[in-house]
C-alpha cells in the first residue's frame, strides 16, 4: 500500500498566523484527500486535491481559510490560514490505495492555537 | 440526512470475547463500498477490512468480518477474540460517486474498550 508522511506532526501556533502542512506519498496518486478532525469527533472532509487543477472544497470550507496545493502527483499542501483556536483540531491527509480498495492517510498533524 | 450511523458511541468486551460494532449507511448508488478504520490514541487511521456493494460473500480479514446485509443497508463489524491492543476508536466509513470521483464519508465513531 502507499505511504504517506505527513509534516509537521504537531505544532502550537498563536492565533491570526498560519501554518502549512506538507504530505509527500511515496506512489503517484490521482486524488489527494484533506481532512479535520476536532477533538473526540469524526473526521470531516476539508477538500480533494487534484493535479493541475483547483481544489474542490467541501460545504463550509473555503480556499481563503484553507488554501491548497497540488504542484505534482506525489505531493499536497495545505494551510490553516489566520488560525483562532477553534482551528485546533488533527489535520489528516489521505489517497486512494493504489493495491487495493481502501484509503491510506498521512500520520496527521496535531495543531493547537493559543 | 447522515450518510454513515454509528449509534453505539462506547463500547465495552472482555477480552477473549467477540464484539459487534454497528454501521449503517445512505446511498442511491448501486456502486459503493464500504470500510471500517482503526484509530488508536497515536491518531494513526488504520484499514481493517473494505466490502463493495456487488461483493456476494461478507469480507474477512484476520480476526475481523463485516457483517453485509445489503436489503438493511448495513455493514456492521466483528471482532473475534478481542485482545488489548484493540482498544480504540471505530469508523465505519463509506464512498461512492460524487462529481465523478469516489469521494469516502466516515461516520462519528465507536469508542470499544478492551476489559482483561
Amino acid at each position: 500500500s502507499a505511504v504517506i508522511s505527513q509534516k509537521p506532526s504537531r505544532d502550537i501556533c498563536q492565533r491570526g498566523t498560519s501554518l502549512t502542512i506538507q504530505c509527500q506519498v511515496d506512489s503517484q496518486v490521482t486524488m489527494m484527500f484533506w481532512y479535520r478532525q476536532q477533538p473526540g469527533q469524526s473526521l470531516t472532509l476539508i477538500a480533494t486535491a487534484n493535479q493541475g487543477s483547483e481544489a474542490t472544497y467541501e460545504s463550509g470550507f473555503v480556499i481563503d481559510k484553507f488554501p491548497i496545493s497540488r504542484p505534482n502527483l506525489t505531493f499536497s499542501t495545505l494551510t490553516v490560514s489566520n488560525m483562532s483556536p477553534e482551528d485546533s483540531s488533527i489535520y489528516l491527509c489521505s489517497v486512494e490505495d493504489p493495491d487495493r480498495y481502501g484509503y491510506t492517510f498521512g500520520s496527521g498533524t496535531r495543531l493547537t492555537v493559543v | 440526512a447522515q450518510k454513515i450511523t454509528q449509534t453505539q458511541p462506547g463500547m465495552f468486551v472482555q477480552e477473549k470475547e467477540a464484539v459487534t460494532l454497528d454501521c449503517t449507511y445512505d446511498t442511491s448508488d448501486p456502486s459503493y463500498g464500504l470500510f471500517w478504520y482503526k484509530q488508536p490514541s497515536s491518531g494513526e487511521m488504520i484499514f481493517l477490512i473494505y466490502q463493495g456493494s456487488y461483493d456476494q460473500q461478507n469480507a474477512t480479514e484476520g480476526r475481523y468480518s463485516l457483517n453485509f446485509q445489503k436489503a438493511r443497508k448495513s455493514a456492521n463489524l466483528v471482532i473475534s477474540a478481542s485482545q488489548l491492543g484493540d482498544s480504540a476508536m471505530y469508523f465505519c466509513a463509506m464512498r461512492e460517486m460524487a462529481g465523478g470521483s469516489y469521494i469516502p464519508t466516515f461516520g462519528r465513531g465507536t469508542s470499544l474498550i478492551v476489559h482483561p
